[in-house]
């Protein structure tokens, strides 16, 4: 079975501080593949990144950047120069080949950032 | 426009009245799913769909059924609705599984009294 942590349930941060989202995973499997999504307060769900197993290069697109680590399991997503635009509920998921044949896909539990000007 | 549309958005109904969500896409998207988020619990992934006529449960499928007549829809039957079933649903497709990104409706909000 495959797990995914978000063990911060709310970070609250000053506008153009820098945050940083944690989330952790289990995984039996060795190719799987790794998401965040984004749902601002007005509810919808929006896609941010995927990451396969085999790239663990970092990446970066403007103020967003994330940090890929197989030896602790883990995805971590880090706001640079937090906007109130950033405000919104962040989720972590996984999917592979041995839960559904890469069909289920884990959400972890999300983690709400508050930016207040 | 590329989009999943769910209807209705807003539902609330008593304990035991069949209900069906409606859930379409538009982008010929293989892969189809449904979810449910909670407070605490996040989103939990109730049935999804590889393509037309194949479906299967994820990890909350009790008390929901589905069905993939059509490539584009994947309607939600909740045949005798509860109320722990009261939550918030969501509708995705992606291209072809859950290895690619999902492009999600817009929720419907259900009310189970």
């Amino acid at each position: 079975a495959q797990k995914v942590t978000q063990a911060q349930t709310e970070i609250s941060v000053v506008e153009k501080e820098d945050v940083t989202l944690d989330c952790v995973y289990e995984t039996r499997d060795t190719t799987y593949y790794l998401f965040w999504y984004k749902q601002p307060p007005s509810g919808e769900l929006v896609f941010l990144i995927r990451r396969n197993s085999f790239d663990e290069q970092n990446e970066i697109s403007g103020r967003y950047s994330w940090n890929f680590q197989k030896s602790t399991s883990s995805f971590n997503f880090t706001i640079t120069a937090s906007q109130v635009v950033d405000s919104a509920v962040y989720f972590c998921a996984l999917s592979g080949p041995n839960s559904g044949g890469y069909q289920k896909v884990t959400f972890g539990t999300g983690t709400k950032l508050q930016v207040i000007p | 426009e590329a989009q999943v549309t769910q209807n209705p958005r807003y539902l609330i109904t008593v304990t035991g009245k069949k209900l069906t969500v409606t859930c379409s896409q538009n982008m010929n998207h293989e892969y189809m799913s449904w979810y449910r988020q909670d407070p605490g619990l996040g989103l939990r992934q109730i049935y999804y769909s590889m393509n037309v006529e194949v479906t299967d449960k994820g990890d909350v499928p009790e008390g929901y059924k589905v069905s993939r007549k059509e490539k584009r829809n994947f309607p939600l039957i909740l045949e005798s609705p509860s109320p722990n079933q009261t939550s918030l649903y969501f509708c995705a497709s992606s291209i072809a599984g859950g290895i690619y990104e999902q492009y999600f409706g817009p929720g419907t909000r259900l009310t189970v009294t």
